[in-house]
């Protein structure tokens, strides 16, 4: 199962937006609607931010906002605030009862 | 409060095994699966597989068959992960992370705080 594919980096200035590609096949992306999206602040577990491709879990600002067209999926960080400054990983349901990660994202606040 | 609380780090040499623990509180254990996460340093997330503690199904990552076994102990609401024949390749930080109990949903709402496992001659 090969790995999703992401920019290696994002950016923007506070208050800006900022949208984050994860690049899949139709066997796991395209496929299917379980896409989830993870920030990870360095040292820390990751933690979810968007699932079944655009649902915020409680908690979660509606600035983050995730949606899917074909095989990619993305994430937009609108506003962005400088705690919004981490890692970004999707996720992708890929049948046989697998899950794959994306290759990461690191978003930085100029 | 929904945790996952996962064992202390591990040094271990290569060839050996390790198992890593993860306990679970504040839900029904037997209402999810647990999926286990590790990240290299300075590398990406890579699942490595998933269990339910519903019936004790596994599902393992085609690179790691053979290497990996993931039980659970409902009486202690514990999952485990065990990794055979360590390599230098294994050294990674190792994840816990709730899932559904029936399928792997791709859905990891609540992680644990991660295990160091350093593969070292």
């Amino acid at each position: 199962q090969s790995a999703l594919t992401q920019p290696p980096s994002a950016s923007g200035s506070p208050g800006q937006s900022v949208t984050i590609s994860c690049t899949g096949t139709s066997s796991d992306v395209g496929n299917y609607n379980y896409v989830s999206w993870y920030q990870q602040h360095p040292g820390k577990a990751p933690k979810l931010m968007i699932y079944e491709v655009s649902k915020r879990p409680s908690g979660v600002p509606d600035r983050f906002s995730g949606s899917k067209s074909g095989n990619t999926a993305s994430l937009t960080v609108s506003g962005l605030q400088a705690e919004d400054e981490a890692d970004y990983y999707c996720s992708s349901y890929a049948g046989s009862n697998s899950c794959v990660f994306g290759t990461g994202t690191k978003v930085t606040v100029l | 409060q929904v945790q996952l609380v996962q064992s202390g780090g591990e040094v271990k040499k290569p060839g050996a095994s390790v198992k890593v623990s993860c306990k679970a509180s504040g839900y029904t254990f037997t209402t999810y699966g647990i999926s286990w996460v590790r990240q290299a340093p300075g590398q990406g997330l890579e699942w490595m597989g998933w269990i339910s503690a519903y019936n004790g199904n596994t599902n393992y990552a085609q690179k790691l068959q053979g290497r990996v076994t993931m039980t659970t102990d409902t009486s202690t609401s514990t999952a485990y992960m065990e990794l055979r024949s360590l390599r230098s390749d294994d050294t990674a930080v190792y994840y816990c992370a709730r899932d559904g109990f029936v399928l792997v949903t791709a859905m990891n709402d609540c992680w644990g705080q991660g295990t160091l496992v350093t593969v070292s001659s």
